[in-house]
């Protein structure tokens, strides 16, 4: 079966510091991946995706950036942190195109910029 | 533009009546939706989904309700449990780009004991 995780699950980062958040994929090939983010008191926002290996679609603008090194690797980065970028991370998969296909969420970091 | 809304933030229940969950949709391309359920610092799981060929799809106690003329969906669970609290979204798929689901905001649903 496919399982999904991302790490850290907590983090606490000062403003102007960088980030990384990974997620893995296992038991599956060539999926599609998702971050996502909810802030507080808002719905789901996708952030990026990705359909294969170094191929990155940003949804909005920021100072956040993704990466996809390996097929089942995800990778959200930023190079300084800002206050409005405290949240919780959702990194998510699925696996082909078309309209009636489940998104799978890992278990979500929560990252608090202080 | 929020293409899914759930303009209930928060609803409360008591145990073993009828939860009654809403979202409005404004895209009429539309023709698949989902149902999630998120738990606090856990990630959303998948809970139901309905096509738009149909206007019901029945799970257990998970019941889903499209009417499509309204644009508007609505999720019932009887009879609600104290851990049926959560937040749950309700979400469709892009209709073009990849395949990602658009979200509504949740509604936190609490159940009273």
């Amino acid at each position: 079966s496919q399982t999904i995780h991302q790490w850290p699950a907590t983090l606490v980062q000062p403003v102007g510091s960088p980030l990384s958040l990974e997620c893995t994929v296992e038991g599956t090939s060539n999926p599609n991946l998702y971050w996502y983010r909810q802030a507080a008191g808002r719905g789901l926002q996708l952030l990026f995706y990705s359909v294969g290996i170094g191929q990155i679609s940003s949804e909005v603008p920021q100072n956040l950036s993704a990466s996809r090194p390996q097929d089942r690797q995800f990778i959200l980065s930023s190079k300084k942190l800002l206050l409005s970028d405290s949240g919780f991370y959702l990194c998510a998969w699925n696996l082909s195109w078309g309209a009636r296909n489940t998104i799978y969420f890992g278990e979500g970091s929560w990252l608090t910029v202080v | 533009d929020q293409q899914v809304k759930q303009n209930s933030p928060s609803l409360s229940v008591q145990e073993g009546r009828i939860s009654i969950l809403n979202c409005d949709y404004t895209n009429s391309m539309f023709d698949y939706f989902l149902w999630y359920k998120k738990y606090p610092a856990e990630g959303p799981t998948f809970l139901i989904s309905i096509s738009s060929i149909k206007d019901k799809n029945e799970d257990g106690r998970f019941t889903v309700f499209l009417n499509k003329s309204a644009k508007h969906l609505s999720l019932h669970i009887v009879p609600s449990q104290p851990g049926d609290s959560a937040v749950y979204f309700c979400a469709a798929p892009s209709a073009y780009g990849a395949n990602n689901l658009f979200f509504g905001t949740g509604t936190r649903l609490t159940v009273i004991p």
